[in-house]
């Protein structure tokens, strides 16, 4: 299994700025995931993120709005840029167990975008 | 667009009862897996089917997959308040690729 730590937990931001999010892993692992979830809605994958190559967006989704970073086996990091009320979401990093295609899920991060 | 489709969207019942919960699927699946969210938490894994596997049991948690109907349910017996939250299927069509979520069925369990 893999323990995974977001933050922040939420937060409330203007519209037109930028807010970057955590996740940190407490193994190493090869694939991470970051999703949305807006509000009621079911999950949306937004892309996939390979330590030391770029990553992999879903249809719907551009780097230059979801920058996402992964620096090394165990972080990685998502940025929602230009903010407008329809980036209000919950942003969820996860992880798989390679084995089985099971995915573990940080806590999410509670966007509201005023 | 989302490759599970879940029914009912909402679901309440009295303690104890048995709750089902249907996922229909469009394309060829390795596995199906069904998580449970909390109040708009993160996901737990509840349970996961390989499409050669029709059943499968862990606790009180009853998992179907009939692959020719392309669909699964989740029973779970007895419930109790605790399982109060939104439960989810989600499919993968291999490898470690991010799983496709349904759009879930909330869960009200009335004590």
């Amino acid at each position: 299994s893999a323990v995974i730590s977001q933050k922040p937990s939420r937060d409330i931001c203007q519209r037109g700025t930028s807010l970057t999010i955590q996740c940190q892993v407490d193994s190493q692992v090869t694939m991470m995931f970051w999703y949305r979830q807006q509000p009621g809605q079911s999950l949306t994958l937004i892309a996939t993120a390979n330590q030391g190559s770029e990553a992999t967006y879903e249809s719907g989704f551009v780097i230059d709005k979801f920058p996402i970073s992964r620096p090394n086996l165990t972080f990685s990091t998502l940025t929602v840029s230009n903010m407008s009320p329809e980036d209000s979401s919950i942003y969820l990093c996860s992880t798989s167990a390679t084995n089985t295609g099971e995915l573990f899920f940080g806590e999410g991060s509670r966007l509201t975008v005023l | 667009s989302q490759q599970g489709e879940e029914d009912p969207q909402a679901l309440s019942i009295q303690e104890g009862e048995n709750a089902t919960m249907n996922c229909s699927y469009k394309t060829s699946i390795n596995n199906l897996q069904w998580y449970r969210q909390n109040s708009g938490r993160g996901l737990v894994h509840l349970i996961l089917i390989r499409s050669n596997e029709r059943e499968k049991h862990s606790g009180r948690l009853r998992v179907t997959l009939d692959t020719s109907k392309k669909s699964s349910s989740l029973l779970i017996t007895a419930s109790r308040a605790a399982d109060t939250a939104s439960y989810f299927c989600a499919t993968t069509g291999g490898g470690a690729d991010g799983l496709t979520f349904g759009k879930g069925t909330h869960l009200i369990i009335q004590p």
